[in-house]
Order: C-alpha cells, then sequence, then structure tokens
C-alpha cells in the first residue's frame, strides 16, 4: 500500500524559530491535507492544498504533487504551536495519514 | 457551542467487556468519520457514514460497529474488548464527505482496556 512518510520525526525549536516538516508519499494521492494536534489531543485542519501553496499567517504550505512532497512551514515559532503534525491525503478513497511530526517549541 | 462532541473523554474497562463511545455534531453535516490513534500517534479511519453508504476500512475487525441513529450521530459500539483496542478513538465530521473537504475533529475518547 501507499508509504507516507513525514520527517522529521522529531523537532524541538527555541520560540522565534522557523521550522519546515516535509511529508512525501510513495505514489500519487489527493487532496492532501496538513493537521495540528495539540498537546491536549485536540486535532484541527490547517490547511487543505493538494497543490500550490498556501499561507495562514505564520503557516505555509507547499505541495508539489508532481514530485509527491508537500512541506509545512511554521514562521517565528511560539509555544502553542507544539504538538503532532500530521499529513495525509486520498488514495483509492482511503485517507492514509503520516505518523506525524512531534514539535516541540520551548520557551 | 462544540462542533463535534463525544463522550465519554476517558474509557478505562475490563477485556471481554462491550462499550460504546457517543459522537454528536451540530454543523448539520452529512458525513461522519471513526478514527483509531493508537500509542505511536498512527492515525487510520475505521469508518465514514452518511445516509447512504457505510465505508468499512478492511482492516477493522468486526467487534466494532457503527451506529447511527440520525444524521447527527455516529456511536461506536466495541464488543468484547481486547488489550490491543487500547487507544484515542476521534470522531469527526465533514459536509458531504468528499475527498478534500475539511473535516471537523472532537476531542478523542481515550480507551483503556485493562
Amino acid at each position: 500500500g501507499i508509504q507516507v512518510e513525514q520527517s522529521p520525526p522529531d523537532l524541538i525549536l527555541q520560540e522565534g524559530a522557523n521550522s519546515t516538516l516535509r511529508c512525501n508519499f510513495s505514489d500519487s494521492v489527493n487532496n492532501l491535507q496538513w493537521f495540528h494536534q495539540n498537546p491536549w489531543g485536540q486535532l484541527i485542519n490547517l490547511f487543505y492544498i493538494p497543490s500550490g501553496t498556501k499561507q495562514n499567517g505564520r503557516l505555509s504550505a507547499t505541495t508539489v504533487a508532481t514530485e509527491r512532497y508537500s512541506l509545512l512551514y511554521i514562521s517565528s515559532s511560539q509555544t502553542t504551536d507544539s504538538g503532532v503534525y500530521f499529513c495525509a491525503g486520498y488514495y483509492n478513497n482511503d485517507m492514509r495519514f503520516g505518523a506525524g511530526t512531534r514539535l516541540t517549541v520551548k520557551p | 457551542d462544540t462542533a463535534v462532541s463525544q463522550t465519554p473523554k476517558y474509557l478505562v474497562t475490563q477485556m471481554g467487556n462491550d462499550k460504546s463511545i457517543k459522537c454528536e455534531q451540530n454543523l448539520g453535516h452529512d458525513t461522519m468519520y471513526w478514527y483509531k490513534q493508537d500509542s505511536k500517534k498512527f492515525l487510520k479511519i475505521m469508518f465514514s457514514y452518511n445516509n447512504k453508504e457505510l465505508i468499512i476500512n478492511e482492516t477493522v475487525p468486526n467487534r466494532f460497529s457503527p451506529k447511527s441513529p440520525d444524521k447527527a450521530h455516529l456511536n461506536l459500539h466495541i464488543n468484547s474488548l481486547e488489550l490491543g483496542d487500547s487507544a484515542v478513538y476521534f470522531c469527526a465530521s465533514s459536509q458531504e464527505g468528499r475527498e478534500g473537504e475539511k473535516l471537523f475533529f472532537g476531542s478523542g475518547t481515550q480507551l483503556s482496556v485493562l
């Protein structure tokens, strides 16, 4: 089946730093999305980004569908950015999630 | 008002028991889902359901069954609980269930099977 790889698995940042999270797919997927799970377990949609670039405040995402990867950029990180970031895409009508990147932002 | 709510938030039970987790959405969405997140944070879809169709992930044991009394509710019933069922279960909903629609998640139910 399709493999969804996220890197890095863990990331520790100092508040104010920038970071890039990566999501690779072993096959073409549709309708790629990024999610944030905060330390209390709540899951929130960040981006629906099948291709191109989108920005929302300090977060932006870029998907290059032809090369089967997506990037999530976090600028000027804050402690509230801590949590796990998941990417997911649809393959044969089945939504597949990556294992996540655990981000810790220290004050 | 909470958009997607699930209860209970924590559930501790013995092996072999039967339990249910409730989910309700007040968004008027047509499609609801159940996801399982294991101890390694892997998220897997278990079911998606609207008034037309139930789609079951083939890896889900038939001890798990979704029950939908109406469009706003999708409850998860689990029979003969096993240790491996311990996980966090998330309910979610989307407007129509089309690919790529924004998903709205509940806050999760942490199930511990002893």
